[in-house]
């Protein structure tokens, strides 16, 4: 089956800085790498994602990237803000005889200070 | 609110004791999915349902978890004998079938403590 593993587990930023995670897959039939965002007693939320056909997708200050070659995929945040302080989670999955289902990273929990 | 719905929010129950979780999913969705997190980890597939067929199980469902979409809407996900590693947080997920690299939705999820 499909394993993902993220690094770093825990990051702590200047306001302002750039965080960067990165996670690595190892099924190549992985096709969507959507990344979550967790506060603390919430749901996980959508907050950027991308599909196996592009290599770069940004949205504002967030932007992901996928070498499918080397199988890992990174998200980018810009100018951080202490209210991006929470839990990112990357994920992969396929359709078809993957059923969609996502597996997750172990989460990287990131600080932004003041 | 028209998101994925779970009930209840919390459950503490006794070691032994048997305990069944509901969710609603966004009402378009055929795809229903359980999902079982423990702190410091991300969520683990548990299984998932495409209408109300179960269509894959993981290895992490014992015999002791069932979970049914009886007419394909929302789910139930039962644990019988409760036991102190069962304590996490259960979230249910749901997405249109079909449309790879669609956004699966989450629910608010029902944290058990087994004591």
């Amino acid at each position: 089956g499909e394993n993902v593993e993220q690094h770093p587990s825990t990051l702590s930023v200047q306001e302002g800085d750039s965080a960067v995670i990165k996670c690595t897959y190892s099924d190549s039939a992985s096709n969507y790498f959507p990344w979550y965002k967790q506060e603390l007693g919430k749901r996980p939320q959508l907050i950027i994602d991308i599909r196996s056909n592009v290599g770069e997708k940004k949205d504002q200050r967030i932007a992901v990237t996928l070498n499918k070659t080397a199988k890992h995929f990174s998200l980018h945040i810009t100018e951080t803000q202490p209210e991006d302080s929470a839990v990112y989670f990357c994920a992969a999955s396929y359709g078809s005889g993957g059923g969609n289902k996502l597996t997750f990273g172990t989460g990287t929990q990131l600080k932004v200070e003041l | 609110d028209t998101g994925v719905s779970q009930n209840p929010r919390h459950k503490i129950t006794k070691r032994g004791q048997n305990v069944t979780f509901r969710c609603d999913p966004i009402s378009e969705h055929n795809r229903l999915y359980w999902y079982r997190q423990t702190l410091g980890q991300g969520p683990e597939f548990l299984t998932y349902f495409q209408n109300e067929a179960q269509l894959e199980k993981s290895r992490l469902l014992s015999d002791r978890f069932s979970a049914e979409r009886p007419k394909g809407s929302f789910s139930t996900l039962e644990i019988q004998r409760t036991e102190q590693g069962d304590s996490a947080m259960y979230l249910c997920a749901s997405r249109p079938q079909g449309r790879t690299g669609t956004e699966a939705f989450f629910g608010q999820g029902t944290r058990l403590t087994v004591v």
